[in-house]
């Protein structure tokens, strides 16, 4: 079955440096997603992307994150400047059309120390 | 405003018994319905969703839902729980235009032996 990869599957950082969290969804999908959740807290939408383009973004996704999909295979997620509050599990999601559920990859658990 | 809600944090059955999750949505028109399941430290498993049609659906491992419009409720069942199911599970609503999905705050789930 088809799978939305992501690498690495943790990641620690100190508070300022830049990350970038990496996703390969599934090659005919079309609509692209970050989610995260901080530890034991619910799910919360941070991005959508679809055509080249956002296409949504939540209050959490300010100027310090930033996604790309730079060769048609990988969608990226860069966080600028690393606070210790964006210490997370990061899942990436794709999606084929509206007929299907997303599918999620397994998640980045991203540490900022 | 769009929500999300399952209203037991913590659910413990019994190995056997049966099990109801209760999932209820905010939205203004007819929602696409989800339910994710997560096990400790890995990514959200799609295990069956909701378009239209008839309102009981199938999911993996033996679930099943039932979309309740008069009561904005997608509770998911199974009748005979095993071991194996203890997990968080996440009851999801998306819009029509799939920009983004929202998720209930999850109830976890520990089985009896």
């Amino acid at each position: 079955e088809p799978e939305v990869t992501q690498t690495p599957s943790h990641q620690v950082t100190q508070m300022g440096q830049e990350v970038i969290l990496r996703c390969v969804p599934i090659s005919n999908h079309l609509y692209f997603y970050w989610y995260r959740q901080i530890l034991g807290q619910k799910v919360e939408f941070l991005v959508s992307f679809y055509n080249n383009e956002i296409s949504e973004k939540s209050e959490i996704f300010d100027d310090q994150f930033s996604v790309e999909r730079p060769d048609g295979s990988n969608f990226t997620l860069k966080i600028r400047s690393t606070k210790l509050e964006d210490s997370a599990m990061y899942f990436c999601a794709s999606l084929a059309d509206r007929n299907y559920g997303y599918t999620f990859g397994s998640g980045t658990r991203l540490t900022v120390v | 405003a769009q929500s999300v809600t399952q209203p037991d944090i913590h659910i413990t059955v019994s190995e056997g018994a049966s099990l109801e999750l209760r999932c209820n949505y905010s939205y203004g028109a007819t929602p696409y319905l989800f339910w994710y399941v997560q096990s400790p430290g890995q990514g959200l498993q799609l295990l069956l969703k909701y378009f239209s049609g008839d309102t009981l659906v199938q999911g993996i491992k033996g679930f099943e839902a039932e979309f309740k419009r008069s009561q904005s409720s997608f509770n998911l069942r199974k009748p005979s729980v095993h071991w194996s199911d203890a997990a968080e599970y996440f009851c999801a609503v998306g819009l029509y235009n799939f920009n983004k999905f929202y998720f209930g705050s999850g109830t976890k789930l520990n089985v009896k032996p």
